[in-house]
Formats: structure tokens, sequence, C-alpha cells
């Protein structure tokens, strides 16, 4: 149980294009989603954290206007890379939880790679 | 300091031995704790998942927490070269906010 997929696994676009990323719960309703990024041989960055319903709320630093996050519905969050450029390359992540006391459970991650 | 200090290796064993990995942190706060197993390129996969003091077992793994000297453990037994991932330790306080250690990198060589 508890099984989070994430879409696609890797994508490879040119620089300017905007890139969405899926994130979906198939067992469990994720009443909260978790978006991150990690950089090589490094730990998971938070970038935000969203509930059904709600607007995303983001991490200091992150730019919310250039990474759009969608959760509209209990089993469904989307992460919208507008505009990107090669420093937006990296490895994202996506996690979800039912209940506050359960952990969460990650999905595959998405490498992202901007020429 | 790091809220949550955890030694990134590499930790080299030969199959069959015992893999031990631990973590200590500084926030009494934290109340659930948890251990996550990252293969190269892939999501982090939950290992333990516990929010009290003692040991926790599931099949070749035990995790111990000793909130006294806020210091957590995990133990692999009878290690496989399977295992060779990088190991996360995760804790939480009240709230939705995970807290990650750095990871460590274990090679458990054939």
């Amino acid at each position: 149980g508890a099984v989070v997929s994430q879409h696609p696994s890797w994508v490879i676009c040119k620089s300017g294009t905007s890139v969405k990323i899926e994130c979906r719960s198939l067992d469990f309703q994720a009443t909260t989603m978790f978006w991150y990024r990690q950089f090589p041989k490094q730990s998971l960055m938070l970038m935000a954290t969203s509930n059904e319903g709600s607007k995303a709320t983001y991490e200091q630093g992150v730019e919310k206007d250039k990474f759009l996050i969608n959760h509209a519905s209990l089993t469904l969050s989307t992460l919208t890379v507008t505009s990107a450029h090669p420093e937006d390359s990296s490895f994202y992540i996506c996690s979800a939880r039912g209940d506050p006391d359960q952990p969460q459970h990650f999905g595959d991650g998405t490498r992202l790679s901007i020429l | 300091q790091k809220e949550v200090e955890q030694d990134p290796g590499p930790l080299s064993v030969p199959e069959g031995a015992i893999v031990s990995l631990n973590c200590t942190y500084s926030n009494s706060a934290f109340q659930y704790f948890m251990w996550y197993r990252q293969y190269s390129r892939k999501g982090p996969e939950l290992l333990m998942y516990t929010y009290s003091s003692g040991n926790k077992e599931d099949g070749r793994f035990t995790a111990q927490v000793d909130k006294s000297s806020k210091y957590i453990s995990l133990f692999i037994r009878d290690s496989q070269p399977s295992d060779s991932a990088t190991y996360l330790c995760a804790l939480k306080a009240a709230g939705n906010k995970l807290t990650f250690g750095g990871g460590t990198r274990v090679l458990v060589k054939p």
C-alpha cells in the first residue's frame, strides 16, 4: 500500500518552455502533498507544501511564480516549472501523506534537464 | 550545527554483515522518526516509522530510538548487495515538515 506515482520520470526540453510534473497517490487519499528538489549527492530540499483545495505554502527562497503547484484533488498534485532555464535542471520528487500522523510516501522523482 | 547529523559514509560491509546506521539530533520537539532508503535516481522508500523510544523490528530491519540521548539507529541484518543505497533518517515534530539527515551511502560487497 501507500504508492505514489510520479510522471514523467525524465524530461528534456528547451530553455523557455514550461514543464508539468504530475504526482498521484494511487491507493490512499493524500491530504497533503510535498514537492522537493534534490541536487547530486545532497539530501532533499523542501520546495513547497500543498493541502488539497488550498494554495501551496512555499519555502523561503522558492519562487511561487516560477514553480506553480496545484493540488485540486485528494489524489493528484502538479508542479509546473514555468519558463524553465538550465539552472532549473534538477531532480524533483513529490511525496504524499494522508493523516498528519502518517509518514510521507515518495514518488520516484522526475529528472528535469533544460537545454 | 545542523538539526540532524548523519555520517555521509560511504559505509562498506561484506555481504551478510550487519549494517549499523545512526543519526543524532538536537531538537527535543521531534516526535516521529523515519528511515528511508534511496537508490540512485529514485525517490526515497520508507523502511521504518516510529514515534516512541525503544526498538521496532520489521524483517531484517530494526529501528532504535533513544529520545533521552537524541539518538536514532537503523540496523540491517544479513545485508545483501541489493541493500547498497543511500539511507536517510527523517524526523518530524508536530506539523508537516520532515527534517532529513544528509544520508549515509552504504555499499554491500558480494
